[in-house]
């Protein structure tokens, strides 16, 4: 069965570095996603990207992030100085049509800025 | 008043129970309903979708009030596989590329 993949499972980075997380989409699916869950709170959007471009963002995405697709298959975030409130579990999706359809996640990268 | 909200929970209930979880949504032009299902530390997966007319999935029924902007998700036959946390999902008229999630309602199924 076709699955979102999310690298690394786990980063540990120090405040101010920058990190990027990686994800490979389900390869039919033309919508991509990242969400983060802080531990203990609920699922949160933060970016849809389609056609190559951002399609929607929510104001946690500030300027300290960014998305990109570099080829066919990779679906990264950027982070460019980590805080410690960046400390969070980082869930990649993707949809085969826009987001009100299933969207699969990734099993997410959990990422943890000391 | 938050966008999706759920009753945290959590529910205990023995195996065999039938256990109901409601949602309400702030917004009245939304769109599309989903509950999504979320293990301890896992990704969340789509449990089913949530339609007008209402729908059911073999033990799990799913039904959607507009008019009061509530959502309800039931569970007949608990089993001890059902222990997670259940989303309830919203995608507002506009946002058509992001999921609202609330934040969950836990239910631990018990021998």
């Amino acid at each position: 069965e076709p699955e979102v993949t999310q690298t690394p499972s786990h980063q540990v980075t120090q405040m101010g570095q920058e990190v990027i997380l990686r994800c490979v989409p389900i390869s039919n699916h033309l919508y991509f996603y990242w969400y983060r869950q802080i531990l203990g709170q609920k699922v949160e959007f933060l970016v849809s990207f389609y056609n190559n471009e951002i399609s929607e963002k929510s104001e946690i995405f500030d300027d300290q992030f960014s998305v990109e697709r570099p080829d066919g298959s990779n679906f990264t975030l950027k982070i460019r100085s980590t805080k410690l409130e960046d400390s969070a579990m980082y869930f990649c999706a993707s949809s085969i049509n826009r987001g009100d359809t299933e969207a699969f996640f990734g099993q997410g990268t959990r990422l943890t800025v000391v | 008043r938050k966008e999706v909200e759920q009753d945290p929970g959590p529910f205990n209930v023995p195996e065999g129970a039938t256990v109901a979880f409601n949602c309400t949504y702030s917004n009245s032009a939304s769109q599309s309903f989903f509950w999504y299902r979320q293990d301890c530390r896992k990704e969340p997966k789509l449990l089913m979708s949530v339609y007008s007319s209402g729908n059911e999935d073999g033990r799990f029924t799913a039904q959607l009030n507009r008019a009061s902007q509530y959502i309800s998700l039931l569970i007949r036959d608990s089993k001890l596989s059902d222990s997670a946390t259940y989303l309830c999902v919203v995608v507002f008229s506009g946002g058509y590329n992001k999921l609202i999630f609330g934040a969950g309602t836990r239910l631990a199924v018990h021998p």
